[in-house]
């Protein structure tokens, strides 16, 4: 079964610190993805990776960076946290091809910016 | 861009009552189509998927959807809750050979005992 593992369940860091989330897959997935997920908005994609060192931007990708030095590894970076960045994020993975493959989840990161 | 409307945002059902929520989308071209489930403190999980063929399809749970091209819907349907389907329920999808996944803003359904 894939194990989609998130370093944190639950995180509280202050404004304007350099934030790091961490993402391992173990199924060899190409792409892996972050969302945040915010009540009433569902999951909204920030970045996503379909490759080792490579990176497209999602639909709110502002704030934010990713680093994929690793094919099973995706971070997230929130450069300086801002509280407006207080979350739920969750990573996913899925192998590449027609995109017919359903997306894998972690438990998710609630990430609190104080 | 692309979007995915989920209408109903909270649900309330007494046990035994049947399902329906609803999914639409915007894009044009094909899709594959998929409900997630994430049961409280847990992850999304996936309930079903759509790629081709049939478009009833069958999930885990006892849950299905119809996918109805020409409504650009894939309902979710169940004929019979039960307690533990209470959790939030997400419609995503998918544009054929492309890699991103768009998410709709979930239905919470609540089960009454």
């Amino acid at each position: 079964d894939v194990k989609v593992t998130q370093s944190s369940r639950y995180l509280v860091k202050r404004t304007g610190e350099k934030v790091f989330l961490e993402c391992v897959q173990d199924m060899d997935h190409e792409n892996m993805f972050w969302y945040r997920q915010d009540p009433g908005l569902g999951l909204r994609l920030i970045y996503f990776s379909y490759d080792v060192k490579m990176k497209e931007k999602g639909d709110i990708p502002e704030g934010y960076s990713v680093s994929r030095e690793k094919k099973e590894r995706f971070s997230l970076i929130l450069e300086s946290a801002s509280t407006n960045q207080t979350s739920m994020y969750l990573c996913a993975s899925s192998p590449t091809g027609q995109g017919n493959q359903p997306q894998h989840f972690g438990d998710g990161t609630r990430l609190s910016i104080l | 861009a692309q979007s995915v409307s989920q209408h109903n945002h909270h649900v309330i059902l007494s046990e035994a009552a049947s399902l329906e929520l609803g999914c639409n989308y915007s894009y044009g071209g094909t899709v594959n189509l998929f409900w997630y489930v994430q049961y409280p403190g847990q992850h999304l999980q996936l309930l079903l998927k759509y790629f081709s063929g049939d478009p009833l399809v069958k999930g885990i749970k006892g849950f299905e959807a119809e996918f109805i091209k020409s409504k650009f819907s894939f309902n979710l349907r169940k004929p019979s809750v039960q307690w533990s389907d209470t959790a939030e329920y997400f419609c995503a999808v998918n544009p054929y050979n492309f890699n991103k996944f768009y998410f709709g803003s979930g239905t919470k359904l609540n089960v009454k005992p």
